[in-house]
């Protein structure tokens, strides 16, 4: 089965602290892709980043961060120093084979002034 | 470039009419799909497309028939609407090679109310 669970449906933060974003997927694909979108309230799909699963290096872009771990299947994501324009619902997503794209449902999160 | 568009970004439809959302992309892309986004349930895809002239079924396609006659176009049509289909509707394209994916970009979003 290819599945994307985000557990966290909703997280609320404190402007300045560090949040994670849990991401686990489930594929039998030897080759495949995930992928991180941001949602902002204004309602478009932004994306962030994208892993091969070849390449399990940790991504550090500015405040976001982002850790691969095969072993647990899980690619997580974390923002350091959140703010409030982090506010948004972030979808972590999977490509098993060439172009469908297979989504969590989503995690919501707040960032509080 | 104005990347991927949607036409209409809102809609209501009573129960039964029909309607065709037209989604268009600049960029050249082979591959393009529709999906629709429902609270709590993230993206599904309905159909999609690897080229001109081709399409194919996706996790959610019953109730929704698609075509591609031009390459930057992908059309998505509702023959007979019902409340269930009330949804936001997201059109994407993506470049593809061989077996790499690439990131899908999203057209800006169609809200549909079936009434």
């Amino acid at each position: 089965a290819q599945k994307v669970t985000q557990a966290q449906t909703e997280i609320s933060v404190v402007e300045k602290e560090d949040v994670t974003l849990d991401c686990v997927y489930e594929t039998r694909d030897t080759t495949y892709y995930l992928f991180w979108y941001k949602q902002p309230p204004s309602g478009e799909l932004v994306f962030l980043i994208r892993r091969n699963s070849f390449d399990e290096q940790n991504e550090i872009s500015g405040r976001y961060s982002w850790n691969f771990q095969k072993s647990t299947s899980s690619f997580n994501f974390t923002i350091t120093a959140s703010q409030v324009v982090d506010s948004a619902v972030y979808f972590c997503a999977l490509t098993p084979n060439t172009g469908k794209l297979i989504f969590g449902q989503g995690t919501t999160l707040q960032v509080k002034p | 470039n104005a990347g991927v568009t949607q036409t209409p970004k809102f809609r209501v439809l009573k129960t039964g009419q029909s309607m065709t959302l037209l989604c268009a992309q600049d960029m050249n892309h082979e591959y393009m799909y529709w999906y629709r986004q429902d609270p709590g349930m993230g993206l599904r895809l309905i159909h999609y497309s690897v080229g001109e002239g081709t399409t194919a079924k996706g996790e959610v396609p019953d109730g929704y028939n698609v075509s591609r006659l031009k390459k930057q176009n992908f059309l998505l049509g509702l023959e007979s609407a019902a409340p269930s289909q009330t949804s936001v509707y997201f059109c994407a394209s993506s470049y593809e090679v061989g077996t790499i994916s690439y990131e899908q970009y999203f057209g800006p979003g169609t809200r549909l109310t079936v009434t």
